[in-house]
């Protein structure tokens, strides 16, 4: 059974701080990851994805990939109260025919 | 663009009663998926379809039929509705497989 494995929280982190969320996935072979934000009542929406091991920023963002490990992780700089919510990495088996996968989600808490 | 479409938003089912949660995307994708997402937890997979004519179960699947008989629809079928169906119920779809899921407003169903 392939699986995402997410610390489900709280995290709670000052103001200004920096959030790390973190992933493991258990299907070696997967080629693409995604983390989504999800607030409390919505549905999910994408924030980053990323296919390569090493880092993509965007913005206040960092996506952090370790193929070897099957680690994937999620930087949040300057974090701010709206950032507060719950985040879900994904995984794509990358096998023709198969869904992707979602870990259980991380839910963050920013205090002002 | 509507993107995903989800109907009803909001539904109460008393026991042993079926209905139809419908899902419709206007984005061409190959990949449609139905979710659901019980109070803080995340989202598990019910089914989902590469294709029109081919669906496959996930890790949920008892208690609901799809089918895909378009690329454009996805509906899921509750059948002999159980209190342990009341969840919120997301449908998704991307194309191809390792691009980002859009997902729909979600169907929050009660079982009483």
């Amino acid at each position: 059974q392939k699986e995402v494995e997410q610390n489900s929280g709280p995290l709670s982190v000052p103001e200004g701080a920096i959030a790390s969320l973190n992933c493991t996935y258990s299907d070696r072979v997967s080629q693409s990851f995604f983390w989504y934000r999800q607030y409390s009542g919505k549905s999910p929406e994408l924030i980053m994805s990323i296919y390569s091991n090493g880092d993509k920023e965007d913005g206040r963002f960092t996506a952090q990939l370790n193929k070897a490990s099957q680690y994937v992780s999620l930087l949040i700089r300057d974090s701010q109260p709206s950032d507060s919510a719950t985040y879900l990495c994904a995984v794509n088996p990358n096998q023709a025919g198969t869904a992707l996968i979602f870990g259980k989600g991380t839910t963050l808490s920013v205090s002002s | 663009n509507a993107g995903v479409t989800q109907t009803p938003k909001f539904r109460i089912l008393k026991i042993g009663q079926s209905m139809t949660l419908q899902c419709t995307q206007d984005m061409n994708h190959n990949y449609m998926y139905w979710y659901r997402q019980d109070p803080g937890m995340g989202l598990k997979l019910i089914y989902y379809s590469v294709g029109a004519g081919i669906t496959d179960k996930g890790e949920v699947p008892n208690g609901y039929n799809v089918s895909r008989s378009t690329t454009e629809d996805f509906p899921l079928r509750l059948e002999l509705a159980a209190p342990s169906q009341t969840s919120v119920y997301f449908c998704a779809s991307n194309k191809p497989q390792d691009t980002e899921a859009f997902f729909g407003q979600g169907t929050r169903l009660t079982v009483v």
